[in-house]
């Protein structure tokens, strides 16, 4: 079935560091994908709407230059937290849809990423 | 902008109840609707996807309804185990706008 790869799963370090999170498509290519956050004991926040080719939509308050979105393939978005600090900590989760199939098709989930700022 | 709400917030039944998860949405126009389950620490896993042109879907001991025109969907589970312990999301459209989740115990 559709996999969804996000990588790393886990990422600890100091304050203002930028960290980038992977999220591919293994077996399907995807025009379209989104990021989300989710805070301890919330549910998932929608973030921004990955394009390929094409620059991310993103929700209102969500920060694009703190933000950074690249989804230079049909296969590849990745997300950049620029200069994170503790408030970032969070746990981020990516998904997908295969666009060859028509758009009522499953959005597939990425095992997610806690990121930690200490 | 679609707003997503569920209901209960948590849940405690005893081990072989059947249950209902209640979500509701409030722009009727969508394409599909998604019921997920998150277990601690964890990622989403997918449970049932529901087209828009569908009332409903099964899975094994889970059924999902939808109606649009109300902007409800409901998820039943049979018989629950307490391996169905988890929280229960609903997503919502294209963007898939996740309500807040229902937190389920099953305790045995």
């Amino acid at each position: 079935g559709a996999v969804v790869s996000q990588h790393p799963s886990r990422v600890i370090c100091k304050s203002g560091t930028s960290v980038k999170i992977e999220c591919r498509s293994l077996d399907f290519q995807a025009t379209t994908m989104f990021w989300y956050r989710q805070f301890p004991k919330q549910s998932l926040m929608l973030m921004a709407t990955s394009n390929e080719g094409s620059k991310a939509t993103y929700e209102q308050g969500v920060e694009k230059d703190k933000f950074l979105i690249n989804h230079a393939s049909l296969t590849l978005s990745t997300l950049t937290v620029t200069s994170a600090h503790p408030e970032d900590s969070s746990f981020y989760i990516c998904s997908a849809r295969d666009r060859g199939r028509g758009s009522n098709q499953p959005q597939h989930f990425g095992d997610g990423t806690r990121l930690s700022i200490l | 902008k679609q707003e997503v709400t569920q209901i209960p917030a948590a849940l405690s039944v005893p081990e072989g109840e059947n249950l209902v998860l209640n979500c509701s949405f409030t722009d009727s126009a969508i394409y599909n609707l998604q019921w997920f389950r998150q277990d601690p620490g964890k990622g989403l896993t997918s449970l049932l996807l529901i087209q828009s042109s569908q009332r409903e879907q099964t899975s094994g001991r889970l059924n999902a309804s939808l109606d649009k025109s109300s902007g409800r969907s409901t998820l039943y589970i049979a018989a629950s185990q307490p391996g169905d312990s988890a929280t229960y999301l609903c997503a919502v459209g294209n963007d898939m706008r996740f309500g807040a989740g229902t937190r389920l115990t099953v305790k045995p």
